[in-house]
């Protein structure tokens, strides 16, 4: 069974502080790597994609991988409480295209 | 550019019942990937249509189902309605590729009573 593992949370952070957001994934085949972010009550957003090892950055966010280890991760620097979402590791399905495999996602609330 | 556009937002079905969604991807994106969210099971993937064929599937039962047609648009059924497919479905489109991005639409409520 294929699983993406993220703490569930809630993580809170204070406004202006750096939110560290982790995901584990056990398909070493797996070659895509995206988090989405989904408000209360709306559809998953697409906030950063990454495909290599290494970091990748996205004015407030990075996103980092590391395929050896199995490991992504998602910081936002300068956390606003409007960032206050549930945040969704997806990676794909070993090498296809069209099946995403979603971790349960880490609530994170942001207090001003 | 428009978005991917999932229609009906809410339906009510009773048991036994059986309910079609509609979902339009973003133009000239190929592949259309249907899942299903819980507050339970999170999101779990149903299938994939790329150029009107089905080309992943997983592992829920015949009575969910879909197509593809010519111009991406896809359609997923749901047969015999049971209690526990109440759910957000929602569809993602993308180009189809390797290492391509997929983008959400807004998904359809579906509550079976």
């Amino acid at each position: 069974q294929k699983e993406v593992e993220q703490n569930s949370g809630p993580l809170s952070v204070p406004e202006g502080a750096i939110a560290s957001l982790n995901c584990t994934y056990s398909d070493r085949v797996s070659q895509s790597f995206f988090w989405y972010r989904q408000y209360s009550g709306k559809s998953p957003e697409l906030i950063m994609s990454i495909y290599s090892n290494g970091d990748k950055e996205d004015g407030r966010f990075t996103a980092q991988l590391n395929k050896a280890s199995q490991y992504v991760s998602l910081l936002i620097r300068d956390s606003q409480p409007s960032d206050s979402a549930t945040y969704l590791c997806a990676v794909t399905d070993g090498g296809s295209q069209g099946n995403l495999i979603f971790g349960k996602g880490t609530k994170l609330s942001v207090k001003p | 550019k428009a978005g991917v556009t999932q229609t009906p937002r809410y339906l009510i079905k009773t048991r036994g019942q059986q309910v079609t969604l509609s979902c339009s991807p973003i133009s000239g994106h190929r592949s259309v990937s249907w899942y299903q969210q819980t507050p339970g099971q999170g999101l779990q993937f149903l299938f994939e249509y790329f150029s009107e064929t089905q080309r992943n599937k997983g592992n829920f039962p015949g009575r969910f189902s879909g197509r593809q047609f010519s111009n991406s648009r896809s359609e997923m059924n749901v047969s015999t309605l049971e209690l526990g497919d109440s759910a957000l479905y929602l569809c993602a489109s993308s180009q189809g590729q390797l290492n391509t991005e997929a983008f959400f639409g807004q998904g359809t409520r579906l509550t079976v009573v």
